[in-house]
C-alpha cells in the first residue's frame, strides 16, 4: 500500500517569491509520483509527473518538483510565484502494480496563497 | 477544456435515493477511474475500468458500482445515498495507466 503526507496544509507567500510545497510517500513497491493543482471549484489538472528517469522533472506553469528516493520526497517548487498561483495542490503517488490497480493515492493537499 | 466531460455539474438528491453520474472521455482514452473528494480532503479512489472491466477498487461499499462502455464513456452508480456520499465526484481517464486527465467534477450533496 502506498501513502502520501504533505508537510504543510497552507502556505501563504508574497508575489514574485519563490515556493516549496513538501511532498513524503511511504511505498514498498516502484511508483510514480504526479502533482496535481486544483483551481476552486474545478477538476485537477496535471503540473507533472515523475515515471523514470532524471529526479529533475519539469512542468507546466514554471513549476519544477525533485524526486528522492532515499528521501522518498517529491517537493514541488517555483521561482517565482505569481498571483494566478493561488489554488490547492495535491501530491499523489501511483504503485507500480500490486492490488487496487491503477489508484492514484492522494495527499491531504496544501494550500497556496500569493499575496500581493 | 480538458477532453473529460463530466454530467451533472451540481446534483441534489435525498438519503436513500440512488444516483447516476456520467463521464465520457477522449477517443481511445480506454483506462478510467472514478474518486470521491469529501470536502477538504484529497480524493479517495473507489475503481477503475479498463477495456469495460472493473481492475481496480477502493475501500468503498459495494452500493458504489460502476460501469464502462464501448465508446469510453462511463458510469458512476451509488445506490442508497447516504449523507456522507456528499462530495465531489471526478472521473479521470487516461490512454496508459498513469498521465490521468481529470474532468472538472460532479458535486453531489445529500440532503
Amino acid at each position: 500500500a502506498q501513502s502520501v503526507t504533505q508537510l504543510d496544509s497552507q502556505v501563504p507567500v508574497f508575489e514574485e517569491a519563490p515556493v516549496e510545497l513538501r511532498c513524503n510517500y511511504s511505498s514498498s513497491v516502484s511508483v510514480y509520483l504526479f502533482w496535481y493543482v486544483q483551481y476552486p471549484n474545478q477538476g485537477l489538472q496535471l503540473l507533472l509527473k515523475y515515471l523514470s528517469g532524471s529526479t529533475l522533472v519539469k512542468g507546466i506553469n514554471g513549476f519544477e518538483a525533485e524526486f528522492n528516493k532515499s528521501q522518498t520526497s517529491f517537493h514541488l517548487r517555483k521561482p517565482s510565484v505569481h498571483i494566478s498561483d493561488t489554488a490547492e495542490y495535491f501530491c499523489a503517488v501511483k504503485g507500480d502494480g500490486g492490488t487496487s490497480y491503477g489508484k492514484l493515492t492522494f495527499g491531504q493537499g496544501t494550500i497556496l496563497t500569493v499575496h500581493p | 477544456e480538458t477532453g473529460v466531460t463530466q454530467s451533472p455539474t451540481h446534483l441534489i438528491k435525498t438519503r436513500g435515493q440512488q444516483v447516476t453520474l456520467r463521464c465520457s472521455s477522449q477517443s481511445g482514452h480506454n483506462t478510467v477511474s472514478w474518486y470521491q473528494q469529501a470536502l477538504g480532503q484529497g480524493p479517495q479512489f473507489i475503481f477503475q475500468y479498463y477495456r469495460e472491466e472493473e481492475n481496480g477498487r477502493g475501500n468503498f461499499p459495494p452500493r458504489f458500482s460502476g460501469l464502462q462502455f464501448p465508446n469510453y464513456s462511463s458510469e458512476l452508480n451509488v445506490n442508497a445515498l447516504e449523507l456522507d456520499d456528499s462530495a465531489l465526484y471526478l472521473c479521470a481517464t487516461a490512454l496508459m495507466n498513469y498521465g490521468y486527465t481529470f474532468g472538472s467534477g460532479t458535486r453531489l450533496t445529500v440532503v
